[in-house]
């Protein structure tokens, strides 16, 4: 399994947007990235996911380059909500057993 | 994607003790995750559950220490025994895609806040 690299916080202000990086160098060509959020005691919840190039939904954007040893979620005007932990994980798709391996995540801080 | 039920949503237990957590899911799944997320920190993979075979622990966990049952495709049972203060953590179970429903990632329970006194 990929490991993955991220920073471990960062601070934004309300209607900014936040963009966060993450290192996969060993990602393997069946894997797919895949970011999560989580909330204080809550589980981690899905936000996107991604092969190659862009991915946007509802929530967020997910930019991935040619090489695929990294890859940016954004998030566009964030709000005070936003503030939770970040985890980007490498994983093959496609399946329903894969084990999910978690790295330390990103903790993002809104501020008004 | 599945709905998952996680109980208890929190317990504050003796140390030598055991307690069984519940991980109820509201459909059929293949496989069933077990983690554990200490304070402030990442999680952490205990074990994969399949039904009607054992569990496949991740290195550091042993059966013994965390017996797991998976009774049928939408219910299993993690058991923290003979319980220590380094067992006070949150445990999450966790559930695969839908294999229709791939793109949406795997479901989390909302986890057991256990501490151990």
């Amino acid at each position: 399994l990929a490991k993955t690299t991220q920073p471990i916080s960062m601070d934004s202000y309300e209607g900014q947007e936040v963009n966060i990086t993450c290192s996969h160098n060993n990602i393997a060509t069946n894997d797919y990235i895949t970011w999560y959020q989580q909330f204080p005691s809550q589980g981690p919840r899905f936000i996107i996911q991604g092969y190659k190039t862009k991915v946007t939904n509802e929530v967020a954007s997910l930019f991935i380059p040619a090489d695929r040893k990294s890859s940016t979620l954004s998030l566009p005007r964030v709000s005070l909500s936003d503030t939770a932990v970040y985890y980007c994980l490498v994983a093959p798709s496609g399946g329903n057993t894969d084990k999910l391996i978690f790295g330390t995540g990103t903790r993002l801080q809104v501020f008004p | 994607s599945a709905v998952i039920s996680q109980k208890p949503s929190r317990d504050i237990c003796q140390r030598g003790t055991s307690l069984t957590i519940q991980c109820q899911v509201d459909s059929q799944v293949t496989m069933m995750f077990w983690y554990r997320q200490q304070p402030g920190q990442s999680l952490t993979l205990i074990a994969t559950a399949n039904q009607g075979s054992e569990a496949t622990y991740e290195s550091g966990f042993v059966i013994d220490k965390f017996p797991i049952s998976r009774p049928n495709l939408t219910f299993s049972t993690l058991t923290v025994s003979n319980m220590s203060p380094e067992d006070s953590s949150i445990y999450l179970c966790s559930v695969g895609r839908d294999s229709s429903t791939y793109m949406y990632g795997y479901t989390f329970g909302s986890g057991t806040r256990l501490t151990v006194v």
